[in-house]
């Protein structure tokens, strides 16, 4: 399987939002709705923001949300925090029961 | 709450084997397929297979066919991954997660640094 696609990176100042895409094929961002989006801040576990797509989990701020258009996936963050500051990876069920993550955005705020 | 408990760092040689095992809490441990995914220092995360523990049916990443193998032991609740040949590329730190039950990994572990070096 080859890895979704993510920017390297993307910066925003506090207060404002970003949007993280994620590109992957018709094998997987584009016939499932089972995208889910980790936070990983340095030396610590992932954290899941967005799963199924859309959902949030319990205790994850609103100001997280994900979106899909054709083979791309988005993580909005609304209000940008400097706690937000983290690297962000991207992952979809994939055809064969597999799952394929994305390369990993690293988020600035400036 | 759910709880994903890891075993500790381990050191190996090159050529070597290790086991790495997760130990699960607060939920019902047959119900959920378990993922293994591990990241190298300072690169991304890589997904390397399932198990699912009702029926032990596994799926492995193809990278990783024929060198990983995952298991579980239902009566202490505890998923494991062992992983053969080790190179010292595969100095990583490996995670378990669990499935929200439809494909999407949503809890995990703390992570098991395995460290292969001659």
């Amino acid at each position: 399987q080859s890895a979704l696609t993510q920017p390297a990176s993307v910066s925003g100042s506090p207060g404002q939002s970003i949007t993280i895409s994620c590109t992957g094929t018709n094998s997987d961002v584009g016939s499932y709705n089972l995208v889910s989006w980790y936070q990983q801040h340095p030396g610590k576990a992932p954290k899941v923001m967005i799963y199924e797509g859309t959902k949030r989990p319990s205790g994850v701020s609103n100001r997280f949300s994900g979106s899909k258009s054709g083979n791309t996936a988005s993580l909005t963050i609304s209000g940008l925090q400097a706690e937000d500051e983290a690297d962000y990876y991207c992952s979809s069920y994939s055809d064969g029961s597999t799952l394929v993550f994305g390369g990993g955005t690293k988020l600035t705020v400036l | 709450q759910v709880q994903l408990v890891q075993s500790g760092a381990e050191v190996k040689k090159p050529g070597a084997s290790v086991k790495v095992s997760c130990k699960a809490s607060g939920y019902t441990f047959t119900g959920y397929y378990m993922h293994w995914v591990r990241q190298a220092p300072g690169q991304g995360l890589e997904w390397m297979g399932w198990i699912n523990p009702n029926s032990d049916d596994t799926n492995y990443a193809q990278k990783f066919q024929g060198r990983v193998t995952m298991t579980r032991d239902t009566s202490i609740s505890t998923a494991y991954m062992e992983l053969s040949s080790l190179r010292s590329d595969d100095t990583a730190v490996y995670y378990c997660a669990r499935e929200a039950g439809s494909g999407s990994v949503v809890y995990w572990g703390q992570g098991a640094l395995v460290t292969v070096s001659s």
